[in-house]
């Protein structure tokens, strides 16, 4: 079975604080994501990787950056949270050209 | 900015009836459309995709149904269980980049 793992589910931080969300992948997918879901809004891509150290911004990459330093794992990185960053966050990870992508549980950040 | 939206956000259907769920695009370079299914707690999962130059494509009682004129996607569910209850998304794909929409959620009445 696919595996994609969030570190954390539930993350409470405080505003200003630096946030690092974790996600690894199992199946060597060379495509990671990173979206986040709020009600009414669907998904939004924030970033997506296609390789080892490369990334691409999405649609809403303001107050974010990522890292990928190896294939199985990809860091979502909020630089300084703020109260409009409390949202569900989901990592992805896909085959190359491939459009089933694979989920994590989410991580529900609430920062205060 | 958001290239992929559906119809309605709520959709309540019997037990044993059909569903149809309905999404608008407006990228027509994308090379595939796709439904997913989230279940409550879970992350997405894949339903079915059609590439771009289908117009119909069926899977275990679901068919998806591509309308290029007027950019027009649809998935329809046979025979609704209980456990087809979730939200529904439309994503579609362009090069690596998989964008979503909305979300329809569909609640099947006993």
């Amino acid at each position: 079975d696919v595996k994609v793992t969030q570190s954390s589910r539930y993350l409470v931080k405080r505003t200003g604080e630096k946030v690092f969300l974790e996600c690894v992948q199992d199946m060597d997918h060379e495509n990671m994501f990173w979206y986040r879901q709020d009600p009414g809004l669907g998904l939004r891509l924030i970033y997506f990787s296609y390789d080892v150290k490369m990334k691409e911004k999405g649609d809403i990459p303001e107050g974010y950056s990522v890292s990928r330093e190896k294939k199985e794992r990809f860091s979502l990185i909020l630089e300084s949270a703020s109260t409009n960053q409390t949202s569900m966050y989901l990592c992805a990870s896909s085959i190359q050209g491939n459009t089933e992508a694979f989920f994590g549980q989410g991580t529900r950040l609430t920062v205060v | 900015g958001e290239s992929v939206g559906l119809h309605l956000p709520t959709l309540s259907v019997q037990e044993g009836d059909n569903s149809i769920i309905n999404c608008a695009y407006s990228n027509s370079a994308s090379d595939y459309f796709i439904w997913y299914k989230q279940e409550s707690g879970k992350g997405p999962q894949f339903i079915i995709d059609i590439r771009s130059n289908m117009d119909k494509r069926q899977g275990q009682r679901v068919t998806v149904l591509l309308n290029k004129t007027v950019k027009h996607l649809s998935l329809q569910i046979a025979a609704t269980q209980p456990g087809d209850s979730a939200v529904y998304f439309c994503a579609e794909k362009g090069d690596y980049k998989l964008s979503f929409g909305a979300g329809t959620t569909v609640t099947v009445r006993a």
